[in-house]
């Protein structure tokens, strides 16, 4: 039972374009949405992260948009950049269960020049 | 600050033998992390400690998986014995305490069971 997903296992874009890589949830539970973002032969280091009672939040060219009726959080990267090049996973924690994430499968951006 | 250090960073053996991972957490965190990569379902958590104390272990796969850490420095993940179907790189995570968010990840343990 995958309570958290991240149906596309990779994703391409060019240089300078915007990047967006979604992520769903099933459990109404969680309180805080982690980005992670890991690079080959390296642990996942945090790259953002947003409350679960907010919508949007930006850290210079990343956001991560919120929406909580759909279960959907996505994150934007612009402008995309070579070395954003990496494996993106999305963490969700669990209220109350002593910070315990759950996180997806993980979405392969590969940023072209 | 070094990091959340992992020993071996490669181990291959053969299936049935035993394996022991290696943990240091950054110094003063209080919360470490056992997970398991695999392509199918990212990253799956194992089991998680808080001041020492398991905390919870329901994604340990079966028997054969233990985990320890006897000190606030030092986790051990044990796989006794090892099956093919148990390679996968394994990551070791720590965080300050159990009220942040933010895990800290060492760089894992490529393990490969023939």
């Amino acid at each position: 039972d995958q309570q958290v997903k991240q149906n596309s296992p990779s994703l391409s874009v060019q240089e300078g374009r915007i990047s967006i890589l979604n992520c769903d949830y099933t459990n109404s539970m969680f309180d805080y949405f982690l980005w992670y973002k890991k690079y080959p032969a390296e642990g996942p280091t945090f790259l953002i992260s947003i409350s679960s009672i907010k919508d949007k939040n930006e850290d210079g060219r990343f956001t991560v948009f919120l929406n909580k009726s759909a279960k959907h959080l996505s994150l934007h990267i612009v402008p995309s950049q070579p070395g954003d090049s990496a494996v993106y996973f999305c963490a969700a924690r669990v209220y109350n269960q002593g910070g315990k994430l759950i996180f997806g499968q993980g979405t392969e951006l590969s940023v072209k020049p | 600050d070094a990091g959340v250090i992992q020993s071996p960073r490669h181990e291959v053996t053969e299936m049935g033998q035993e394996v022991t991972l290696r943990c240091k957490p950054i110094s003063g965190h209080n919360s470490l992390f056992w997970y398991r990569q695999t392509m199918m379902r990212g990253l799956e958590l194992l089991i998680y400690f808080n001041n020492n104390v398991p905390i919870d272990d329901s994604g340990m796969p079966e028997d054969r998986f233990s985990a320890k850490m006897p000190n606030a420095s030092f986790s051990t993940l044990k796989i006794q014995p090892s099956e093919p179907r148990d390679s996968a790189v394994y990551f070791c995570a720590s965080r300050i305490d159990q009220y942040s968010y933010e895990q800290y990840f060492g760089p894992g343990t490529r393990l490969t069971v023939t």
